[in-house]
């Protein structure tokens, strides 16, 4: 069964700080997508990114940067010089290659000050 | 471009009221549709699923039911609420067989069960 982690419930940091979102997951098929969305207070998610499992090299967008490492199963996310409106939360998610559906982890909030 | 709808977007209904969320999508055709809960504390849950027209598969036993009566509507429905039936509910799509699309999703419906 695939199984989707993030350890980390809330993470607050001061603004132009440096935040790391952890991402684990479990899974059996050897070719699977990994995905990050952010929730806004707002509600509706949006999509950050996409990786796929045969794709280990890193991607860096802005101040967004994802860090894949099948070895250790994880797919981390790092916000560089973090910003108020990056307060949100952050899913992780794992999908199934037969079709989409999509397995998510817990999430993390993620709370920036002034 | 394609665009979700939902609606409404908030709604306070009393304990054993009947429940009609819609969700319609623009801008592409024969999508997966997917109804998911998240409670309070972030996780998300996917409810239901529809690959076409009256095709619905249920992830987990509840009292909510779902309907597909065309192509690009996904109706969510509940006889009589519970008060565990609040939460945020949030319909997406994405291309049907293809399960490295991610999925867009609506703005979401807040649901509070008094």
């Amino acid at each position: 069964a695939q199984k989707v982690t993030q350890a980390q419930t809330e993470i607050s940091v001061v603004e132009k700080e440096d935040v790391t979102l952890d991402c684990v997951y479990e899974t059996r098929d050897t070719t699977y997508y990994l995905f990050w969305y952010k929730q806004p207070p707002s509600g509706e998610l949006v999509f950050l990114i996409r990786r796929n499992s045969f794709d280990e090299q890193n991607e860096i967008s802005g101040r967004y940067s994802w860090n894949f490492q099948k070895s250790t199963s994880s797919f981390n996310f790092t916000i560089t010089a973090s910003q108020v409106v990056d307060s949100a939360v952050y899913f992780c998610a794992l999908s199934e290659p037969s079709w989409g559906k999509l397995q998510f982890g817990a999430g993390t909030q993620v709370v920036v000050t002034p | 471009s394609q665009t979700i709808h939902q609606w409404p977007a908030t709604l306070v209904q009393p304990v054993g009221s009947p429940l009609s969320l819609e969700c319609t999508v623009e801008g592409t055709s024969n999508p997966n549709l997917y109804w998911y809960r998240q409670a309070a504390g972030r996780g998300l849950q996917l409810l239901f699923y529809s690959i076409g027209i009256g095709q619905i598969s249920s992830e987990v036993p509840q009292n909510l039911s779902a309907s597909r009566p065309q192509d690009r509507q996904f109706i969510l429905s509940s006889k009589k609420l519970l008060l565990s039936d609040s939460g945020f509910y949030l319909c997406a799509w994405d291309l049907t067989g293809n399960s490295k699309n991610e999925q867009f999703f609506g703005p979401g419906t807040r649901l509070t069960v008094l």
